[in-house]
């Protein structure tokens, strides 16, 4: 079965910092797709950006990148130049070949931007 | 613009009522999934259905069951709502495949007394 480990419950940003938040994972699937979401105190889950596991260059959305590192299994967030905005819950989350594509998610990171 | 929604914002319930969720998505895909939100536990999947009337188990599905006969339509059934199952309901859907982000429905906040 899929796992999805992440070990921070709370991170705090000074804004125009970069931050990262870590994300583990474990599979015996060898093709998967890693994904991280921002939840907002509103609720919506609002997707940000994906990793392929065959992707050989680092997947990047704007702010965000993926430090996706394979033979350590772990698929890292970084957000650079922190703004307030950026507060709000993380998850990260990976899905696999087998089992129908089913999607499995960590417990989340809560990250405050301080002004 | 891709719309998944879902019966209730807020429902509270009785225990040992039948509750149903209900979800609908407007996109045409085939995957669709039902997961519970509770603080430090993140999302954890109940069930998913990978086309219609076929489904699976995820990690938690005791005291739930799912139907889905209609391609657009996912629901979640607590057969016999109990106070442990008081939680927020997020209902999602996707295409099939690993490359392919799911679409959240705004969840339901079910409050079982």
């Amino acid at each position: 079965a899929q796992k999805i480990t992440q070990t921070q419950p709370g991170m705090f940003v000074q804004e125009k910092e970069a931050v990262t938040l870590d994300c583990t994972y474990d599979t015996s699937d060898q093709s998967y797709g890693l994904f991280w979401y921002k939840q907002p105190s509103s609720g919506e889950m609002i997707f940000l950006i994906y990793q392929g596991s065959y992707d050989e260059q680092n997947a990047t959305e704007g702010r965000y990148s993926l430090n996706f590192q394979k033979a350590r299994k772990s698929a890292n967030l970084v957000i650079s130049a922190s703004q307030l905005g950026d507060s709000a819950m993380y998850f990260c989350a990976m899905r696999g070949l087998y089992n129908n594509n089913d999607m499995r998610f960590g417990a989340g990171t809560r990250l405050t931007v301080k002004p | 613009d891709v719309k998944v929604t879902q019966s209730s914002r807020y429902l509270v319930k009785r225990t040992g009522e039948k509750v149903f969720l209900e979800c609908v998505q407007d996109m045409d895909h085939e995957n669709m999934f039902w997961y519970r939100q509770d603080p430090g536990l993140g999302l954890r999947l109940i069930y998913f259905s990978y086309d219609v009337k076929m489904k699976e188990k995820g990690d938690i599905p005791e005291g739930y069951s799912v139907s889905r006969e209609k391609k657009e339509r996912f629901s979640l059934i607590l057969e016999s709502a109990s106070t442990n199952q008081t939680s927020m309901y997020l209902c999602a859907s996707s295409p099939p495949g690993i490359g392919y982000e799911q679409y959240f429905g705004p969840g339901t906040r079910l409050t079982v007394t």
